[in-house]
C-alpha cells in the first residue's frame, strides 16, 4: 500500500539555522515524490519534485530509495519559509497522489 | 489565466443534511482531484478523474460520499447525511495529467470549509 509519513507535526527553528523536514514513504515500485507548500492564506502549491532535481527557494530534496526517504532541506531558514509542508507520492500507472499529514515549519526571528 | 475555483467557500450545515461542493478546474486540464484537509489528518485523497476513464474512488471514506464530473470539466462532490466528522476543508486540484515532466503539476483551489453542526 502507498503511504507517506511525516513524523514531525511541528518544526520550529531560528532564522539562519538549517532545516530538514522528514518524509518517509512506503511503495513497492518507483514512485514520484513531491513537496507541496501552503503559506498562510494562500493555496497549496508545488514546491519541488524529485524528478527535476531542482532547488526552489533554496530548498532541495534527494530521493533515497534505500531508506525510502525524501527529506526536504534548506541550509539557512528564512522567516518567509514559515508554512505547512506536505510530502506527496505518486505511484506508477496512474495519477493518484498520496499526501503525508504535513509538517508546520515555524521560523523564528 | 483563471485558476481552479471552488464554491461555496464556506458551508455550514446541520447533521443529517446533504451538501454539494463544486469545483471548476483549469480549462484543458484532464485530471481532477478531490482531497480532504483536516487537523491531524493532513491531506487525505478522496477521488480523482482522468479524461474519460473510470474515476479512482479508492479514497472515499464511505458510501455517503460521491462525486461526478460532467463533460470532463466541472466536478461536484456530494456528501449525504452529513456527520460532524465530515467537517473539514475540501480541496480540489487539477492537472494536465501528462506522465512525467513538469506538466503534471497539480493546481489547487482555495477549498471549501465545511462545518457540520
Amino acid at each position: 500500500a502507498q503511504r507517506v509519513t511525516q513524523p514531525e507535526k511541528l518544526l520550529s527553528v531560528f532564522k539562519g539555522a538549517p532545516v530538514e523536514l522528514k518524509c518517509n514513504y512506503s511503495y513497492s515500485g518507483s514512485p514520484e515524490l513531491f513537496w507541496y507548500v501552503q503559506y498562510s492564506r494562500q493555496r497549496l502549491q508545488l514546491l519541488l519534485r524529485h524528478i527535476s532535481r531542482e532547488s526552489i527557494k533554496g530548498f532541495t530534496a534527494d530521493l533515497n530509495k534505500g531508506e525510502t526517504s525524501f527529506h526536504l532541506k534548506k541550509p539557512f531558514a528564512q522567516e518567509e519559509d514559515s508554512a505547512m509542508y506536505y510530502c506527496a507520492l505518486r505511484g506508477t500507472g496512474g495519477f493518484k497522489t498520496i499526501f503525508g499529514a504535513g509538517t508546520r515549519l515555524f521560523v523564528k526571528a | 489565466g483563471a485558476g481552479v475555483s471552488q464554491s461555496p467557500s464556506n458551508k455550514v450545515t446541520e447533521k443529517g443534511k446533504d451538501v454539494e461542493l463544486r469545483c471548476d478546474p483549469i480549462s484543458g486540464h484532464t485530471a481532477l482531484y478531490w482531497y480532504r484537509q483536516s487537523l491531524g489528518q493532513g491531506l487525505e485523497f478522496l477521488i480523482y478523474f482522468q479524461g474519460n476513464s473510470a474515476p479512482d474512488k479508492s479514497g472515499l471514506p464511505s458510501d455517503r460520499f460521491s462525486a461526478e464530473r460532467t463533460g470532463g470539466s466541472v466536478s461536484t462532490l456530494t456528501i449525504q447525511r452529513t456527520q460532524q466528522e465530515d467537517s473539514a476543508v475540501y480541496l480540489c486540484a487539477s492537472s494536465l495529467a501528462q506522465f512525467r515532466g513538469n506538466t503534471d503539476t497539480q493546481y489547487f483551489g482555495p477549498g471549501t470549509r465545511l462545518t457540520v453542526l
